[in-house]
């Protein structure tokens, strides 16, 4: 068990919809990371927050986005969905930035677009 | 530009084989660091070994072994006498610049591995 929490962990979907998912990081934690993993994309980075500020982006879509909130937790927000959007979305988080810090990964979302 | 190749799409191997994952990175910075994650079936990313840029010594934990060359940006890891329960996809990773700039981990593809009882 990492100490990074993923909720839901399963989410069915119709497409256009919108959906928000979940990350609470360690306890004491600064940064939080979002990835996901898709068959064609294989696993790839989307945004970075630290301590409440957006601090990365990588391939997120416009119709992606994100913030952190000031008890540190995390949502993803993913609408207009596409079939397309359906993969395993990882959250990490690490204590501080920079990549001495280690990233723990939470268990994911898994979301289904039908 | 940072990037994992594994050219291994899936390897499948009987079980008590030893196994070898390879993976060669790319990148222009001198400090890096490198990983290797396991995913299981039940789909969550388990880490295995992280390796600073600086740190070249081979490392071993059980039947786990990885060799950091950084002459050939490769860094391999080995199984040895493998198990049923190693079978999962396996990522080989990357992380840049501990200093000020992004430090999002870039993976590979991904190696999927099948032990055979």
């Amino acid at each position: 068990d990492s100490g990074v929490t993923q909720t839901p962990k399963h989410l069915i979907t119709a497409t256009g919809q919108r959906v928000t998912l979940r990350c609470s990081p360690r306890s004491g934690d600064l940064s939080v990371y979002w990835y996901q993993q898709s068959l064609d994309q294989g696993l790839q980075f989307l945004i970075q927050y630290y301590n409440g500020e957006e601090r990365a982006k990588g391939n997120i879509l416009e119709r992606f986005s994100a913030q952190q909130f000031p008890d540190l937790h995390s949502e993803l927000n993913l609408s207009s969905l596409e079939l397309g959007d359906s993969a395993l979305y990882f959250c990490a988080s690490s204590r501080a930035t920079g990549s001495e810090n280690e990233q723990y990964f939470g268990p994911g979302t898994r979301l289904t677009v039908t | 530009a940072q990037k994992v190749t594994q050219a291994q799409t899936e390897i499948s191997v009987v079980e008590k084989e030893d196994v070898t994952l390879d993976c060669v990175y790319e990148t222009r910075d001198t400090t890096y660091y490198l990983f290797w994650y396991k995913q299981p079936p039940s789909g969550e990313l388990v880490f295995l070994i992280r390796r600073n840029s600086f740190d070249e010594q081979n490392e071993i934990s059980g039947r786990y072994s990885w060799n950091f060359q950084k002459s050939t940006s490769s860094f391999n890891f080995t199984i040895t006498a493998s198990q049923v329960v190693d079978s999962a996809v396996y990522f080989c990773a990357l992380s840049e610049d501990p200093m000020n700039r992004d430090d999002k981990i870039i993976f590979g593809k991904g190696t999927r591995l099948h032990i055979l009882p």
